[in-house]
């Protein structure tokens, strides 16, 4: 069954840490994998597309990484801010054709402190 | 702001009722993909069309239809409203109509509350 599991549920972290977020995913056969953040009440915004021969992609702050081996990715933030707090989601492509071939995860909800 | 529009922002509406949430995609899209988020839900593909055509059905309901019309512009229609279809609706937009491949812009959303 074609599924793909985020964790954790919940984060929260003091402004200027670091943290990394994880996804777990069983999609096959495996096309591509994007890293979206979603503000409160906002539509998702994507940061990374990865496909099978990238293990890493950067976007600022934000650094990806993917092992197709394990099929597993991680989202690493670095030097956190306030406006990082959001809802991160991992969405998964079992082909190229058609969106029903999407798989999203629950999504990470993470808290900046201050 | 990522160039996709949807009206209305919010609709409050009874049970039974119908409503239409209507779509623009950004310019030079031609798919729109339509999805619902309901509280601590993660996202559900409802349907997608591609240059007016119908591409790739998802957990859309029988109640639920969507169209995307000649200007690209698409609407999502929602009948017989039950209270479990309140939710936050969600338009896309891609260049392409390989939904599994490339960069899916998303609306602001529509927030539905059936009372």
């Amino acid at each position: 069954k074609n599924q793909v599991e985020q964790s954790p549920q919940s984060l929260i972290i003091l402004e200027g840490k670091n943290c990394t977020l994880q996804c777990n995913y069983t999609v096959s056969p495996f096309s591509n994998l994007r890293w979206y953040k979603q503000d409160t009440g906002r539509g998702p915004v994507s940061l990374t597309i990865m496909t099978f021969s990238e293990n890493t992609k950067s976007n600022g702050r934000y650094t990806a990484t993917l092992d197709a081996d394990t099929k597993q990715s991680s989202l690493h933030i670095t030097a956190s801010q306030l406006s990082d707090s959001a809802s991160y989601i991992c969405v998964v492509s079992a082909g190229l054709t058609g969106a029903n071939n999407l798989f999203f995860g629950t999504g990470t909800r993470l808290t900046v402190i201050p | 702001d990522s160039g996709v529009t949807q009206t209305p922002k919010h609709l409050i509406t009874a049970t039974g009722q119908r409503v239409t949430l209507r779509c623009s995609p950004r310019s030079g899209d031609l798919s729109v993909y339509w999805y619902q988020q309901s509280l601590d839900q993660g996202l559900q593909f409802l349907i997608q069309y591609y240059n007016g055509e119908e591409r790739a059905k998802g957990n859309i309901l029988e109640r639920f239809s969507a169209q995307q019309f000649p200007d690209l512009h698409s609407e999502l229609n929602l009948s017989s409203l039950e209270l479990g279809d309140s939710a936050l609706y969600f338009c896309a937009s891609s260049v392409g109509g390989s939904g599994g491949f490339g960069t899916q812009y998303f609306g602001p959303g529509t927030r539905l509350l059936v009372l």
